[in-house]
């Protein structure tokens, strides 16, 4: 069985960076493009971007081009989503998720909740 | 980029009735459409892939429907473990885009 185990709530400050993680078992994550889906209190779901961890190579949506950076390690079979210049528009819950032929999104982690506050 | 008109935003139905939510997209998506329910707390998990297949461990009371840009999802019979919000997903294009939602609750 697939799962996504993604690392624990974070509490950063206005102009900060931070780096979530998201760590792939009971498969390879080469099998699969690794997508971040944000999610702000209350609300929707908005697409990130997605990385390749067979070649790094990565999309984004355009808002999040100078917000997000996405990484992987194959050797841990682990994908990163690295937020910088962080302000409270960036308080949200983080998922990763996979895509792989025909099946968008079939598996979640369970998210990451980070909170942007002096 | 392909926008998704998801209606209605909330829906209250009773034990054993359908519902039906509506996803119009602003282009043309050839079906590639999913659908997906979070519970609160929780992740979304996807019910529905390419417009009206059932992934694995769907109840068959979930259906979904539809072509280019119009799209339906309906839960027949519904059941107190339906409660949660629902999503629509296009991803036909880049950026992939979701529905602003359907919070669904039982009167």
């Amino acid at each position: 069985e697939v799962q996504l185990q993604q690392s624990g709530a974070e509490l950063v400050r206005p102009g900060t960076s931070v780096k979530l993680s998201c760590k792939v078992s009971g498969d390879t994550i080469t099998a699969y493009y690794m997508h971040f889906v944000k999610q702000r209190p209350g609300q929707g779901l908005e697409w990130i971007g997605r990385i390749d961890p067979e070649d790094d190579s990565t999309k984004y949506a355009e808002k999040f081009k100078n917000k997000a950076t996405l990484t992987a390690d194959t050797s841990s079979n682990t994908a990163y989503l690295k937020l910088s210049s962080l302000t409270s528009e960036d308080t949200a819950t983080y998922f990763c998720t996979t895509w792989a032929g025909g099946y968008p999104f079939a598996y979640w982690g369970q998210g990451t909740l980070v909170t942007v506050s002096s | 980029d392909i926008q998704m008109t998801q209606s209605p935003p909330s829906l209250s139905a009773s034990l054993g009735d359908k519902v039906t939510i509506t996803c119009q997209a602003s282009q043309n998506i050839n079906k590639y459409i999913a659908w997906y329910q979070q519970k609160p707390g929780k992740a979304p998990r996807q019910l529905i892939r390419y417009t009206s297949t059932l992934v694995s461990g769907t109840p068959s009371r979930f259906s979904g429907s539809g072509s280019g840009r119009d799209y339906s999802f309906s839960i027949s019979n519904v059941e107190s473990e339906d409660i949660a919000s629902y999503y629509c997903l296009q991803y036909d294009n880049l950026p992939l885009t979701f529905g602003s939602g359907t919070k669904l609750e039982i009167k």
